[in-house]
Protein backbone atom coordinates (compact mmCIF):
# COMPACT_ATOMS: atom_id res chain seq x y z
CA UNK A 1 0.00 0.00 0.00
CA UNK A 2 0.65 3.69 -0.55
CA UNK A 3 2.55 4.98 2.50
CA UNK A 4 3.73 9.39 2.76
CA UNK A 5 6.35 10.47 4.86
CA UNK A 6 6.76 14.03 6.22
CA UNK A 7 10.38 14.08 7.73
CA UNK A 8 9.92 16.40 10.23
CA UNK A 9 7.42 16.66 12.72
CA UNK A 10 7.62 19.97 14.28
CA UNK A 11 9.90 22.66 12.97
CA UNK A 12 10.18 26.07 14.60
CA UNK A 13 11.54 29.35 12.24
CA UNK A 14 11.78 33.13 12.51
CA UNK A 15 9.45 35.44 10.71
CA UNK A 16 11.45 35.69 7.14
CA UNK A 17 12.86 32.69 7.21
CA UNK A 18 12.71 29.95 4.27
CA UNK A 19 10.53 27.26 4.85
CA UNK A 20 11.32 23.47 3.13
CA UNK A 21 8.90 20.50 3.74
CA UNK A 22 9.72 17.42 2.81
CA UNK A 23 7.44 14.86 1.72
CA UNK A 24 8.13 11.52 0.29
CA UNK A 25 6.13 9.03 -0.79
CA UNK A 26 6.70 4.56 -1.42
CA UNK A 27 5.05 3.79 -4.88
CA UNK A 28 5.23 5.86 -7.87
CA UNK A 29 3.71 5.53 -11.39
CA UNK A 30 1.05 7.89 -11.61
CA UNK A 31 -0.15 9.79 -8.73
CA UNK A 32 -1.99 12.95 -7.56
CA UNK A 33 -0.30 14.92 -4.69
CA UNK A 34 -1.91 17.71 -2.40
CA UNK A 35 -0.36 19.86 0.54
CA UNK A 36 -3.06 20.49 2.80
CA UNK A 37 -2.85 22.95 5.78
CA UNK A 38 -5.02 23.18 9.32
CA UNK A 39 -4.85 26.53 10.96
CA UNK A 40 -5.22 26.89 14.77
CA UNK A 41 -9.13 26.48 14.89
CA UNK A 42 -9.90 26.11 11.05
CA UNK A 43 -10.72 23.61 8.96
CA UNK A 44 -8.38 21.66 6.94
CA UNK A 45 -7.69 23.51 3.43
CA UNK A 46 -6.20 22.47 0.86
CA UNK A 47 -2.50 24.56 -0.03
CA UNK A 48 -1.88 23.13 -3.65
CA UNK A 49 -2.10 20.20 -5.74
CA UNK A 50 -0.55 18.52 -8.91
CA UNK A 51 -2.22 16.42 -11.07
CA UNK A 52 0.23 16.46 -13.75
CA UNK A 53 1.94 18.96 -16.61
CA UNK A 54 4.26 21.51 -14.79
CA UNK A 55 6.44 19.63 -11.78
CA UNK A 56 6.62 23.28 -9.92
CA UNK A 57 3.27 24.31 -8.68
CA UNK A 58 2.15 27.35 -6.66
CA UNK A 59 -0.68 27.54 -4.17
CA UNK A 60 -2.03 30.05 -1.96
CA UNK A 61 -0.48 32.68 0.14
CA UNK A 62 2.94 32.06 -1.63
CA UNK A 63 3.57 28.23 -1.16
CA UNK A 64 5.10 26.38 -3.72
CA UNK A 65 5.73 22.63 -4.44
CA UNK A 66 7.91 20.94 -6.78
CA UNK A 67 7.15 16.87 -7.77
CA UNK A 68 10.20 14.73 -8.92
CA UNK A 69 9.32 11.61 -9.65
CA UNK A 70 12.56 10.28 -9.82
CA UNK A 71 12.98 11.41 -5.53
CA UNK A 72 9.45 10.17 -5.22
CA UNK A 73 9.22 13.27 -3.70
CA UNK A 74 6.67 16.13 -3.49
CA UNK A 75 8.18 19.21 -0.94
CA UNK A 76 6.79 21.92 -0.02
CA UNK A 77 8.84 25.55 0.02
CA UNK A 78 7.87 29.03 0.98
CA UNK A 79 10.40 32.02 0.51
CA UNK A 80 9.94 34.22 3.25
CA UNK A 81 7.48 32.78 6.37
CA UNK A 82 5.19 34.86 8.02
CA UNK A 83 3.45 34.43 11.61
CA UNK A 84 0.16 33.84 10.48
CA UNK A 85 1.94 30.60 8.48
CA UNK A 86 2.08 28.97 11.77
CA UNK A 87 -0.21 25.59 11.18
CA UNK A 88 0.24 22.10 10.71
CA UNK A 89 1.04 20.87 7.34
CA UNK A 90 -0.24 17.20 5.72
CA UNK A 91 1.10 15.77 2.61
CA UNK A 92 -1.34 13.57 0.70
CA UNK A 93 -0.93 10.99 -2.23
CA UNK A 94 -3.25 9.42 -4.12
CA UNK A 95 -2.29 6.57 -6.16
CA UNK A 96 0.17 3.45 -6.09
CA UNK A 97 0.37 0.14 -7.76
CA UNK A 98 -3.30 -0.50 -8.45
CA UNK A 99 -3.56 3.16 -9.25
CA UNK A 100 -6.18 6.31 -7.67
CA UNK A 101 -7.73 4.92 -5.11
CA UNK A 102 -8.29 6.91 -1.57
CA UNK A 103 -5.89 9.64 -0.64
CA UNK A 104 -3.03 8.61 2.05
CA UNK A 105 -1.99 11.48 4.28
CA UNK A 106 1.23 11.98 6.04
CA UNK A 107 1.71 12.24 9.95
CA UNK A 108 1.83 16.11 9.58
CA UNK A 109 4.57 18.71 10.39
CA UNK A 110 3.48 21.42 12.68
CA UNK A 111 5.03 24.93 11.98
CA UNK A 112 5.95 27.35 14.63
CA UNK A 113 6.75 31.05 13.28
CA UNK A 114 7.79 33.06 15.91
CA UNK A 115 7.49 36.95 15.08
CA UNK B 1 -23.01 29.31 1.09
CA UNK B 2 -21.68 25.86 -0.38
CA UNK B 3 -19.75 23.37 2.28
CA UNK B 4 -19.25 20.65 4.53
CA UNK B 5 -21.16 21.04 8.32
CA UNK B 6 -20.20 18.77 10.81
CA UNK B 7 -22.40 18.66 14.24
CA UNK B 8 -22.00 18.33 17.15
CA UNK B 9 -18.75 20.78 17.46
CA UNK B 10 -18.18 18.75 20.55
CA UNK B 11 -19.40 15.00 21.86
CA UNK B 12 -19.08 13.14 24.93
CA UNK B 13 -19.36 9.11 24.79
CA UNK B 14 -19.92 6.67 28.14
CA UNK B 15 -18.69 3.85 27.91
CA UNK B 16 -20.85 1.32 26.10
CA UNK B 17 -22.53 3.89 23.92
CA UNK B 18 -23.14 4.84 20.53
CA UNK B 19 -22.55 7.93 18.89
CA UNK B 20 -23.59 9.27 15.53
CA UNK B 21 -21.63 12.18 14.13
CA UNK B 22 -23.81 13.77 11.15
CA UNK B 23 -21.77 14.96 7.98
CA UNK B 24 -23.61 16.87 5.47
CA UNK B 25 -22.72 18.89 1.98
CA UNK B 26 -24.57 21.41 -0.27
CA UNK B 27 -21.40 21.11 -3.42
CA UNK B 28 -23.40 18.33 -4.60
CA UNK B 29 -19.90 16.15 -4.62
CA UNK B 30 -20.67 12.25 -5.55
CA UNK B 31 -18.37 11.04 -2.97
CA UNK B 32 -17.87 10.94 0.98
CA UNK B 33 -15.70 10.35 3.77
CA UNK B 34 -14.65 9.96 7.18
CA UNK B 35 -11.34 10.47 8.62
CA UNK B 36 -9.88 10.08 12.26
CA UNK B 37 -7.51 12.54 13.11
CA UNK B 38 -4.82 11.64 16.48
CA UNK B 39 -2.28 13.91 17.38
CA UNK B 40 0.71 12.67 15.27
CA UNK B 41 -0.74 10.49 13.68
CA UNK B 42 -1.89 12.20 10.61
CA UNK B 43 -5.55 11.41 9.23
CA UNK B 44 -6.33 8.13 8.67
CA UNK B 45 -9.96 6.34 6.50
CA UNK B 46 -12.37 5.17 8.59
CA UNK B 47 -14.98 4.82 5.57
CA UNK B 48 -15.85 6.55 1.93
CA UNK B 49 -18.78 6.25 -0.67
CA UNK B 50 -18.61 7.33 -3.97
CA UNK B 51 -22.09 7.11 -4.76
CA UNK B 52 -25.65 6.77 -2.70
CA UNK B 53 -26.40 3.51 -0.92
CA UNK B 54 -22.83 2.46 -1.32
CA UNK B 55 -19.72 2.49 1.06
CA UNK B 56 -16.40 0.67 1.35
CA UNK B 57 -14.28 0.13 4.40
CA UNK B 58 -10.85 2.56 4.60
CA UNK B 59 -8.01 1.63 7.13
CA UNK B 60 -9.46 1.38 10.34
CA UNK B 61 -13.42 0.88 9.72
CA UNK B 62 -13.22 -1.98 13.02
CA UNK B 63 -15.87 -0.33 15.23
CA UNK B 64 -17.49 2.02 13.10
CA UNK B 65 -20.47 1.99 10.82
CA UNK B 66 -21.82 4.45 7.83
CA UNK B 67 -24.67 4.99 6.00
CA UNK B 68 -25.54 7.37 2.88
CA UNK B 69 -29.15 7.28 1.84
CA UNK B 70 -28.92 10.39 0.61
CA UNK B 71 -26.25 12.11 -1.44
CA UNK B 72 -25.93 15.27 1.06
CA UNK B 73 -25.59 13.41 4.29
CA UNK B 74 -23.08 10.70 5.20
CA UNK B 75 -23.62 9.86 9.29
CA UNK B 76 -20.95 8.29 11.14
CA UNK B 77 -21.77 5.97 14.00
CA UNK B 78 -19.21 5.26 16.58
CA UNK B 79 -20.21 1.94 18.09
CA UNK B 80 -19.29 0.25 21.91
CA UNK B 81 -16.78 -2.22 20.01
CA UNK B 82 -14.19 0.70 19.33
CA UNK B 83 -11.87 0.62 22.22
CA UNK B 84 -10.09 4.00 21.98
CA UNK B 85 -12.95 6.62 20.06
CA UNK B 86 -11.32 9.62 21.63
CA UNK B 87 -10.21 11.71 18.06
CA UNK B 88 -10.99 14.03 15.99
CA UNK B 89 -13.15 12.67 13.19
CA UNK B 90 -13.32 15.02 9.73
CA UNK B 91 -16.00 14.75 7.09
CA UNK B 92 -14.75 15.58 3.36
CA UNK B 93 -16.23 15.73 -0.19
CA UNK B 94 -15.28 15.27 -3.88
CA UNK B 95 -16.78 16.19 -6.90
CA UNK B 96 -16.47 12.48 -8.13
CA UNK B 97 -14.03 10.14 -8.45
CA UNK B 98 -11.69 9.70 -5.55
CA UNK B 99 -8.63 10.84 -7.07
CA UNK B 100 -9.94 14.71 -7.11
CA UNK B 101 -9.49 17.21 -4.33
CA UNK B 102 -11.61 16.90 -1.33
CA UNK B 103 -12.63 19.40 1.05
CA UNK B 104 -12.86 18.89 4.42
CA UNK B 105 -15.54 19.90 7.03
CA UNK B 106 -14.93 21.54 10.58
CA UNK B 107 -14.81 18.72 12.22
CA UNK B 108 -16.13 16.76 15.46
CA UNK B 109 -14.19 16.06 18.31
CA UNK B 110 -15.18 12.96 20.26
CA UNK B 111 -14.37 12.66 23.79
CA UNK B 112 -15.15 9.30 25.96
CA UNK B 113 -16.46 10.12 29.00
Amino acid sequence: AQSVSQHNHHVILSEAASLELGCNYSYGGTVNLFWYVQYPGQHLQLLLKYFSGDPLVKGIKGFEAEFIKSKFSFNLRKPSVQWSDTAEYFCAVNGGPSGYSTLTFGKGTMLLVSP
Amino acid sequence: DGGITQSPKYLFRKEGQNVTLSCEQNLNHDAMYWYRQDPGQGLRLIYYSQIVNDFQKGDIAEGYSVSREKKESFPLTVTSAQKNPTAFYLCASSIAQTQETQYFGPGTRLLVL
